[in-house]
């Protein structure tokens, strides 16, 4: 079975330095996703970032990267230049090919200004 | 383009009573879901719909059943809500059935169940 654990209940970070979140994974397969998803305290849910199992370079989007180190089953988030904006819940999910999406129990991320 | 749009934002219901939570979706996804959200946890799957037509269930199923109405729409059914229901319910939708797609989610629905 999936299992996602992201191990900081809640993580601090001073505005303009960069934070990572940790996030780690457990699976048989060769082939799946890991995602990351942003819940604001208005709650909707926002899709981050994605990296596949097979991609050799570390997934980055904007001021988002995942670094990825598939031997150790791991998927860290790395924020760069917090911003207070980035204050929120942190969300990581892997998806097994043709298995439905299992989500960790998150970390809330406080930016201090 | 308002992507995945559900109804009601907010509920509040009586033991025993039943209620449909509506999902629509323009996006022209063919997957859609329904998770619901408890304090302290990640989301957890309800049911599933991987392709019109289709209907499976996920990790937590009981107590619900779902209507996949049409390629835009499918809704999530509590037919004697139970206290332990109180939760956040979200619907989601992705591009299809595979691991490299990501799901998009509503704005959630908050459930009390008295």
């Amino acid at each position: 079975a999936q299992k996602i654990t992201q191990t900081q209940p809640g993580m601090f970070v001073q505005e303009k330095e960069a934070v990572t979140l940790d996030c780690t994974y457990d699976t048989s397969d060769q082939s799946y996703g890991l995602f990351w998803y942003k819940q604001p305290s208005s709650g909707e849910m926002i899709f981050l970032i994605y990296q596949g199992s097979y991609d050799e370079q570390n997934a980055t989007e904007g001021r988002y990267s995942l670094n990825f180190q598939k031997a150790r089953k791991s998927a860290n988030l790395v924020i760069s230049a917090s911003q207070l904006g980035d204050s929120a819940m942190y969300f990581c999910a892997m998806r097994e090919y043709n298995n439905d999406m299992r989500f960790g129990a998150g970390t809330r991320l406080t930016v201090k200004p | 383009n308002a992507g995945v749009t559900q109804t009601p934002k907010f509920q509040v219901l009586k033991t025993g009573q039943s209620m449909t939570l509506q999902c629509a979706q323009d996006m022209n996804h063919n997957s859609m879901y329904w998770y619901r959200q408890d304090p302290g946890m990640g989301l957890r799957l309800i049911y599933y719909s991987a392709s019109e037509g289709t209907t499976d269930k996920g990790e937590v199923p009981n107590g619900y059943n779902v209507s996949r109405l049409n390629k835009r729409e499918f809704s999530l059914r509590l037919e004697s809500a139970a206290p332990s229901q109180t939760s956040v319910y979200f619907c989601a939708s992705s591009g299809g059935w595979f691991s490299n797609q990501p799901q998009h989610f509503g704005d959630g629905t908050r459930l009390s169940i008295l």
